[in-house]
């Protein structure tokens, strides 16, 4: 059974703060990693990586993969009250994804 | 930009009741997926199509059945409403070839009492 699993669950942080979050999983038939970003609605694309150590970057927003040890993070520069909403994590297989169950951050000013 | 449409956003049903979830897709996706958000449980897929009156079961299956008669269209329909059944439902889309995200609807929180 595919697995995808998101640490921390939650996460409170200051405005300028740093932030990583963690993906790992165990999927057959691996084809990519999808990151989505869920504020009080439907879940926007973020970032979709498939290669090992090829870095995806965008504004203050990275994620990088390693299909070795089965991971993924994305990290979050200089954190805005803004990016507080649910950050999903999920692995693609032949276009079915797993979805892990999320890492809720919240961004105080 | 792709727009997939959920027919309702807020849907309240009694216990017993068939209930129809539509979703409209307008990018031309082969695939579509029915999934429900609950806390704690993260998206859990309940069934996806990767063409018309083509239909795989997802993870939780039990209790619903999906229709896909034309492409843009994938109805998810709950036989017989159970509290259980109470949820948030998202419908998504997305290509087959090449990048594999998925384009979601706003979502019909579905109250059954």
């Amino acid at each position: 059974e595919d697995k995808v699993v998101q640490s921390p669950l939650s996460l409170v942080v200051h405005e300028g703060d740093t932030v990583t979050l963690n993906c790992s999983y165990e999927v057959t038939n691996f084809r990519s990693l999808l990151w989505y970003k869920q504020e009080k609605k439907a879940p926007t694309f973020l970032f979709m990586l498939t290669s090992s150590g090829i870095e995806k970057k965008s504004g203050r927003l990275s994620s990088i993969l390693d299909k070795k040890e089965l991971f993924s993070i994305l990290n979050i520069t200089a954190t805005q009250t803004g990016d507080s909403a649910v950050y999903l994590c999920a692995v693609s297989n032949a276009g079915k994804s797993t979805f892990g169950d999320g890492t809720t951050l919240t961004v105080k000013p | 930009d792709v727009k997939v449409t959920q027919s309702s956003r807020y849907l309240v049903k009694r216990t017993g009741e068939k209930v129809f979830l539509e979703c409209v897709q307008d990018m031309d996706h082969e695939n579509m997926f029915w999934y429900r958000q609950d806390p704690g449980l993260g998206l859990r897929l309940i069934y996806f199509s990767y063409d018309v009156k083509m239909k795989e079961k997802g993870d939780i299956p039990e209790g619903y059945s999906v229709s896909r008669e034309k492409k843009e269209r994938f109805s998810l329909i709950l036989e017989s409403a159970s509290t259980n059944q109470t949820s948030m439902y998202l419908c998504a889309s997305s290509t087959s070839w090449g990048v594999y995200e998925q384009y979601f609807g706003p979502g019909t929180r579905l109250t059954v009492t």
